[in-house]
């Protein structure tokens, strides 16, 4: 079945760093990839889609892009701020039964 | 005003106890789910439902029943709680493969 692996549990930043959060997928079909954030006391909200490896999706200064020749993807975003702290997911979708394989999570910690 | 709501917020019973968690969205979605979030073992997919009456099973089914009586509302079932069982369970609703929105979440402990 699908499966998705996220190594990095946690990463720590201060304002302005580059952030980079990577995740390996594996599925017999074709992969459509998702990017979920959960602020404090919320629900998880999706953040990024990206469809088309070598296309890149785009959301409030985050960009997701997907390599199928490493099946990885990748969020990253210039420079992060303080309001950035929260868990990110990745998620594979599987388009037969309209369901999510979600990574385990990384937890962001951006200090001012 | 929120799509996906959730009731109890939170919720503390005893090993043996029954719980019901319920779910109600307003989005017109068909597609309904039922997850449990565990640290170090991220948002795993419990049962979901395309519709009223439709029950699908989810990678982590065990212990769980779940019921889907109208198209806005979604139940999760705890029959004998465990105390394996204290999480932090999202419902979630959605129309699109992906996209998908979720509510606020319960917290459940099981003594």
């Amino acid at each position: 079945g699908d499966s998705v692996t996220q190594k990095q549990g946690q990463v720590t930043l201060s304002e302005d760093d580059f952030l980079f959060i990577n995740c390996t997928y594996s599925t017999t079909t074709y992969p459509t990839l998702f990017w979920y954030v959960q602020y404090p006391g919320q629900g998880p909200q999706l953040l990024l889609k990206v469809t088309t490896a070598n296309n890149k999706g785009i959301s409030r200064g985050f960009e997701a892009t997907y390599d199928k020749g490493t099946t990885s993807f990748h969020l990253q975003k210039a420079s992060v701020q303080e309001s950035d702290s929260a868990v990110y997911f990745c998620a594979l979708g599987d388009s037969g039964y309209n369901k999510l394989t979600f990574g385990k999570g990384t937890v962001l910690l951006v200090s001012p | 005003e929120a799509a996906v709501t959730q009731s109890p917020r939170n919720k503390v019973t005893v090993t043996g106890g029954n719980v019901t968690l319920s779910c109600r969205q307003t989005n017109s979605h068909n597609y309904m789910y039922w997850y449990r979030q565990d640290t170090g073992h991220g948002l795993r997919l419990i049962h979901y439902s395309y519709g009223a009456g439709n029950l699908q099973i989810g990678d982590v089914p065990d212990g769980y029943k779940a019921t889907r009586t109208t198209q806005e509302d979604f139940f999760l079932l705890l029959e004998l709680a465990s105390p394996s069982q204290t999480s932090l369970y999202f419902c979630a609703s959605s129309a699109r493969v992906g996209e998908q929105y979720f509510g606020p979440g319960t917290r459940l402990t099981v003594l």
